[in-house]
């Protein structure tokens, strides 16, 4: 059982450059999210998706974008890198359902750096 | 707005000693659900264990196990047996129990963490 897996683990861009972070899950869950963790802190809400098709702004949506054209993958983009993007990325998925749904789960992570 | 404290930065214990490890949160709604999240240094998140508000009984996983005080809105860890392994940042983190439909974002509010230390 693969979970959630995040592709790559690590990348160093260039300012400027434009790049995509790729999320899949196995878990035919409906909510997908990309979260970033700077340095001594918790982890902070992108953007999330509720379902193909639909997506939706978190608490720092700006200088990224996301997709969600099926329920598997929810890849997210950066549009031109900036420095202030260097953090630890994580995509996390779960199920719909308000039984024992309400976990989320996480990938490994994507370590960034902008340069 | 909904925010998490966890105000110990650094706790330590002694292998097979127990540890207790403080989150308060704060909140205007009455469901909702709370986590504590494990993060060893390969940075993998890492769901340690979960609670709903509506709950009154305090959930257990193994050594783990929580102090959920609703009305004082404390929600403190309790490592029993530590062992090397538990070793990592823990953070707790607070989701919404509100419709998507009634302006749920669901997003995760995370505290900034506690790192713990277990000594041999």
């Amino acid at each position: 059982n693969a979970g959630v897996t995040q592709t790559p683990k690590f990348q160093v861009l260039k300012t400027g450059q434009s790049m995509t972070l790729q999320c899949a899950q196995d878990m035919n869950h409906e909510y997908m999210s990309w979260y970033r963790q700077d340095p001594g802190m918790g982890l902070r809400l992108i953007h999330y998706s509720v379902g193909a098709g639909i997506t939706d702004q978190g608490e720092v949506p700006n200088g990224y974008n996301v997709s969600r054209s099926t329920t598997e993958d929810f890849p997210l983009r950066l549009l031109s890198a900036a420095p202030s993007q260097t953090s630890v990325y994580f995509c996390a998925s779960r199920i719909r359902s308000t039984s024992s749904g309400n976990t989320i789960y996480f990938g490994e992570g994507s370590w960034l750096t902008v340069v | 707005a909904q925010t998490v404290t966890q105000s110990q930065p650094e706790m330590s214990v002694q292998e097979a000693e127990t540890v207790t490890l403080s989150c308060t949160y704060d909140t205007s709604e009455s469901d909702y659900y709370l986590f504590w999240y494990k993060q060893p240094p390969s940075r993998q998140m890492i769901l340690v264990i979960r609670q709903e508000a509506y709950k009154q009984q305090n959930a257990t996983e193994n050594r783990f196990s929580v102090n959920f005080q609703k009305a004082a809105k404390s929600f403190s860890l309790k490592i029993s047996d530590s062992q090397l392994g538990d070793a990592a940042m823990y953070f707790c983190a607070y989701r919404s129990a509100k419709r998507r439909a009634l302006g749920n974002t669901d997003k995760l509010i995370f505290g900034t963490g506690t790192r713990l230390q277990v000594f041999p």
